[in-house]
């Protein structure tokens, strides 16, 4: 089974930090996805990926920026936090062995204060 | 465009209940539709999936059939139990997008 590990599980960020969330898949996936969810508002697609050094904006991709260097690594960039973008942030992978369902991470908690 | 629409929460009840929780999609093609649960604080799993009209998908005495001619796939137990507490997704894919309900939260008291 495909293992998407997310690194961090709680992060505490102050406002105007530049955060960086890094989510890492073990198998050679090409599409990955980074979302937030909010309680009411279920999950808002921010960014995706194709493939290496290709991105899509989502739905929300404004505050945010992504980074896909290498094909297991795909990191979710605040360039500078504010406490609207306190969330849960999940990130997850298009899973062909399951008949394209998404995998997902565990989630990243981040709090911006 | 596409979207989901399930039914909102909390939903509560008491365990051995019989449990339905309602999603209904539109879509411009022909989806493939899922079910995700989020236990506290985890993130999601999938728990069943149907490609085609018809199928149904199962998973831990749960069930959702694939309805066409309703555009449904609404999810299904017949017995709960107090592990089954968590929120649960609906959620369509056709190509590369998923879209996703806003969740309903079950909570399954002894």
């Amino acid at each position: 089974d495909v293992k998407v590990t997310q690194s961090s599980r709680y992060l505490v960020k102050r406002t105007g930090e530049k955060v960086f969330l890094e989510c890492v898949q073990d198998m050679d996936h090409e599409n990955m996805f980074w979302y937030r969810q909010d309680p009411g508002l279920g999950l808002r697609l921010i960014y995706f990926s194709y493939d290496v050094k290709m991105k899509e904006k989502g739905d929300i991709p404004e505050g945010y920026s992504v980074s896909r260097e290498k094909k297991e690594r795909f990191s979710l960039i605040l360039e500078s936090a504010s406490t609207n973008q306190t969330s849960m942030y999940l990130c997850a992978i298009l899973d062909r062995e399951a008949n394209y369902g998404y995998t997902f991470g565990s989630g990243t908690r981040l709090t911006v204060v | 465009g596409d979207s989901v629409t399930q039914m909102e929460g909390p939903v509560t009840l008491s365990e051995e209940a019989f449990l339905t929780i309602n999603c209904t999609y539109t879509a411009t093609g022909y989806p493939s539709l899922f079910w995700y649960v989020q236990y506290p604080g985890e993130g999601l799993q999938l728990l069943l999936k149907a490609t085609k009209a018809d199928d149904k998908g199962s998973n831990k005495g749960f069930e959702a059939t694939y309805r066409k001619e309703t555009t449904s796939f609404h999810l299904e137990k017949g017995s709960v139990q107090v592990s089954d507490s968590a929120v649960y997704f609906c959620a369509s894919n056709t190509g590369n997008q998923f879209y996703f309900g806003t969740g309903t939260s079950l909570t399954v008291i002894p």
